[in-house]
């Protein structure tokens, strides 16, 4: 069964500019997670999908992120203009429905914001 | 709102040595409580998961953890640990509501020593 799937795995830009990362989930999994991983801490949930519905996006900075999930299966989380705090990894998981909380993660995007 | 609290940010043991990671939870109501691990550049992978089936919980590599509801600890154990258990071990919550989301710690470094 192939994983998640997430690209690039390194990107660094400098602020101001935008970068996308894209994630493709484990096949059938109707929830799509992205997290923020921020260099010593625990991930940060950003946004999750369930099929191609937003079911919170409450932690998401809309001023300068968003992500889209077309057809319930890819997805992609866009920053624009990067700040430097956004330097993190970001993480894309998916999971089931019926296996609550059990969620696959990719291996995830690292971003260095200069 | 539910939240995870790990002890110690980063916990070194001889090799062969009693591995324990620390986490306690604060919770309203009976939680469902998760470990997971991340091994070096790779995404979190799921170690083990509480839904109070049963209070001491067996995972992979000969982790388990007991649920303890009079020290809503859910600590992590392993009798003898291994150069290959070296990574960030995480504790989970699954937050209330309809969203079902995992919440994490802060995560505990573990170091093998030879």
């Amino acid at each position: 069964e192939a994983g998640v799937a997430q690209s690039p795995r390194y990107k660094i830009i400098e602020k101001r500019q935008s970068v996308a990362f894209w994630c493709n989930p484990i096949s059938g999994h109707a929830t799509l997670y992205w997290y923020q991983q921020i260099l010593g801490q625990g991930p940060k949930l950003l946004i999750q999908f369930q099929n191609n519905g937003v079911v919170d996006d409450s932690q998401l900075p809309k001023d300068r992120f968003s992500a889209e999930r077309l057809k319930g299966v890819d997805s992609t989380l866009k920053i624009q203009p990067a700040k430097l705090e956004d330097s993190a990894v970001y993480l894309c998981a998916s999971s089931s429905l019926q296996r609550t909380g059990e969620l696959f993660f990719g291996e995830g995007s690292r971003l260095t914001v200069l | 709102a539910q939240s995870v609290t790990q002890l110690g940010s980063h916990v070194s043991v001889s090799e062969g040595a009693l591995v324990l990671l620390r986490c306690n939870y604060s919770s309203s109501v009976p939680p469902y409580l998760f470990w997971y691990v991340q091994y070096p550049n790779q995404g979190l992978q799921l170690l083990l998961k509480y839904t109070s089936a049963a209070t001491l919980v067996k995972g992979i590599n000969g982790f388990e953890a007991e649920f303890k509801k009079s020290e809503t600890s859910f600590h992590l154990t392993k009798p003898s640990a291994h150069m290959s258990d070296a990574a960030e071990y995480f504790c989970a919550v699954i937050t209330s509501g309809s969203a079902r989301q995992l919440t994490f710690g802060s995560g505990t470094q573990l170091t093998v020593l030879p």
